[in-house]
């Protein structure tokens, strides 16, 4: 059974363009989590999907990111006109129920901004 | 907002020392979680904690959840350069409210 995959695993951009971060959740789970880690600090809650909806996007700053969760497909986490303050790890985790329980995380994706 | 913090932040030990993190919360947790984080990896799942008092063992791991449900710890016995990693606790809600992390580094 594959865990969480994550694409890419590595992502350089220059300041004003946008990234495009990839997650598939574990099979059979269908609510989905995005972290931010900043070099060296913790992980900071970011939004929670379910497929097709936003749950709680509570941690989003507001402008410039977006995240989906289509019907088919993987969770995208979308980040317009980068700066370098968005150069951080990009965890997703996915849970099977979304209450209390274990969640698995991916691998992550490293972005770069330049 | 809600804060969960660790204790200490940093820790250096040798190989066979006994290791411990301390994970505060200003509100009562329903359940807490402990996840470790290996140097360049992602976090893993590796207990919760439901019961008030609650004490649960994994080999050389102890979590411990506290009477009032504000606290928690993680001790480990006789250390290992594989314990090398961060230690955070984290509070499940509908989503993971991350402790501050506990950076543990053991020399052999």
């Amino acid at each position: 059974n594959a865990g969480v995959m994550q694409n890419p695993r590595h992502l350089v951009r220059r300041r004003g363009q946008e990234a495009r971060l990839r997650c598939s959740p574990m099979k059979g789970h269908s609510h989905v989590y995005w972290y931010r880690q900043l070099p060296e600090e913790g992980l900071k809650f970011m939004v929670y999907l379910q497929k097709e909806n936003i749950i709680d996007e509570s941690g989003m700053p507001k402008e410039r990111f977006s995240a989906e969760f289509p019907k088919e497909g993987p969770s995208i986490l979308r980040i317009q006109q980068v700066v370098r303050g968005d150069s951080a790890a990009y965890f997703c985790a996915s849970s099977p129920t979304g209450q209390d329980v274990e969640q698995y995380f991916g691998p992550g994706t490293r972005l770069t901004v330049t | 907002g809600q804060q969960v913090m660790q204790i200490p932040q940093y820790q250096h030990v040798q190989e066979g020392e006994d290791f411990t993190t301390y994970c505060n919360s200003s509100t009562t947790l329903s359940n807490i979680q402990w996840y470790k984080q290996r140097p360049g990896g992602h976090p893993v799942f590796l207990i919760q904690l439901v019961k008030s008092g609650e004490v649960k063992k994994q080999k050389r791991l102890t979590f411990q959840f506290g009477e009032a449900k504000k606290n928690s710890s993680l001790h480990i016995t006789a250390t290992q350069t594989t314990d090398v990693g961060t230690y955070f606790c984290a509070e499940p809600t509908d989503k993971l409210i991350f402790g501050t992390g506990t950076r543990l580094q053991v020399f052999p």
